[in-house]
Order: structure tokens, then C-alpha cells, then sequence
């Protein structure tokens, strides 16, 4: 199995720019979540997912953050419009049951 | 979730056995331990879990103690490469939490020749 695919692996934006980020989870996997690392915060979970349904949202910092699931094997990450504060890495994770499988993330910086 | 509490900072020689504790005395009886780890630039990793019972697979072995209120995690053959960041995660298997790892700060493990 690839593991968890995040794309793309690293964006740097300008300011006022729509992000969008992106995740393929593993194959057969009915949970699907978002984290946000920063060195200020360390790793905290924005939203997840469960069988493309929205659990829980309340880690998105703002409107300007918004996740959608259209199907079980595509999730993005949209940020609109970017600000620098939102630079950071992006974990996309997915699980069946137990464990959590992390994606290598994605690596954003907002100018 | 419980909350935990780890060390900040461990060393290690190479080759010697890592033994990280990790402290969790307000967890409850349908609370899982988890392990992870982060080594630089890359996605967290899953190590272990356990409930009650002592566990071990091909990367590590968990000692939880008879009251669970604290575990420890430990590398038995140290490398280089498992200098990472660890964290220890307390997490509920059902209810309305099911499925949220919430991570602290952890614990940076630093493996030196």
C-alpha cells in the first residue's frame, strides 16, 4: 500500500491566495483527518472525517479554512485567502478502527 | 482524552535499550495508550497501543502498570535513526472522541554514538 498521499508536498503563496491541499488516503480506510503543525502549537487536529461525513470542525482556526471529503479516497484542504500566519505543515492522516496513518504533509508557506 | 505528561528531553547510547515513560493518571477504563513518534520533516508514525497488558511488536514493547496510570515505552536495540520526537496519546476507542489523537508535546529522544 502507498500509504497516505498528500499533494503538494511543499506550495509557498503570496498573501490573499487561495491554498488548496490535498489527500488520498488508504485504500479502505472510513476515517480521514487533518492536522495542522506549527513550532508554536505543535500538532493539532483541524477536522475529521467519517465515511466522507464531517465529525468534528472544531479545530479550523477560521472561515477562511474550509475541508471537503467528495468521496473516500479524495479530502482537500482549502485556505482562502492565505495569510502568513497560516504558513505551517499540513498532516492528512486516515485510519481504520484503531490506528492513525500520517501522509508525509504538506509543507505551506504564505508570503 | 486523559491528559499525559513526558519528560521533555532523553538521551541514549546507541545500541543500549531507550526506555521512555510517560505519565497518565487521570485515564479511564476505555482509554487506550498510543505511542508515535516524528522523526524531522516527516509525518508522525505509529508505534505501539496497548489497554492494560504489556505489548510488544517489531519496533517496541509498551509496559503499562497494573493501575495504568503510567506506561513506558521502550526501543530494546537504540539506532541513530530513531533520534525523533515521541509522544505518548491517551485516546478513547468510543463515544464522541473516537478517532482523535490529541498530541502534546512529547518527548525529543536524542540516540548518540
Amino acid at each position: 500500500d502507498a500509504g497516505v498521499i498528500q499533494s503538494p508536498r511543499h506550495e509557498v503563496t503570496e498573501m490573499g491566495q487561495e491554498v488548496t491541499l490535498r489527500c488520498k488516503p488508504i485504500s479502505g480506510h472510513d476515517y480521514l483527518f487533518w492536522y495542522r503543525q506549527t513550532m508554536m502549537r505543535g500538532l493539532e487536529l483541524l477536522i475529521y472525517f467519517n465515511n466522507n461525513v464531517p465529525i468534528d470542525d472544531s479545530g479550523m482556526p477560521e472561515d477562511r479554512f474550509s475541508a471537503k471529503m467528495p468521496n473516500a479516497s479524495f479530502s482537500t484542504l482549502k485556505i482562502q485567502p492565505s495569510e502568513p500566519r497560516d504558513s505551517a505543515v499540513y498532516f492528512c492522516a486516515s485510519s481504520l478502527r484503531n490506528t492513525i496513518y500520517f501522509g508525509e504533509g504538506s509543507w505551506l508557506t504564505v508570503v | 482524552d486523559a491528559k499525559t505528561t513526558q519528560p521533555p528531553s532523553m538521551d541514549c547510547a546507541e545500541g543500549r535499550a531507550a526506555n521512555l515513560p510517560c505519565n497518565h493518571s487521570t485515564i479511564s477504563g476505555n482509554e487506550y495508550v498510543y505511542w508515535y513518534r516524528q522523526i524531522h520533516s516527516q509525518g508522525p508514525q505509529y508505534i505501539i497501543h496497548g489497554l492494560k497488558n504489556n505489548e510488544t511488536n517489531e519496533m517496541a514493547s509498551l509496559i503499562i502498570t497494573e493501575d495504568r496510570k503510567s506506561s513506558t515505552l521502550i526501543l530494546p536495540h537504540a539506532t541513530l535513526r530513531d533520534t525523533a520526537v515521541y509522544y505518548c496519546i491517551v485516546r478513547a476507542q468510543g463515544g464522541t472522541s473516537y478517532g482523535k489523537l490529541t498530541f502534546g508535546q512529547g518527548t525529543i529522544l536524542t540516540v548518540h554514538p
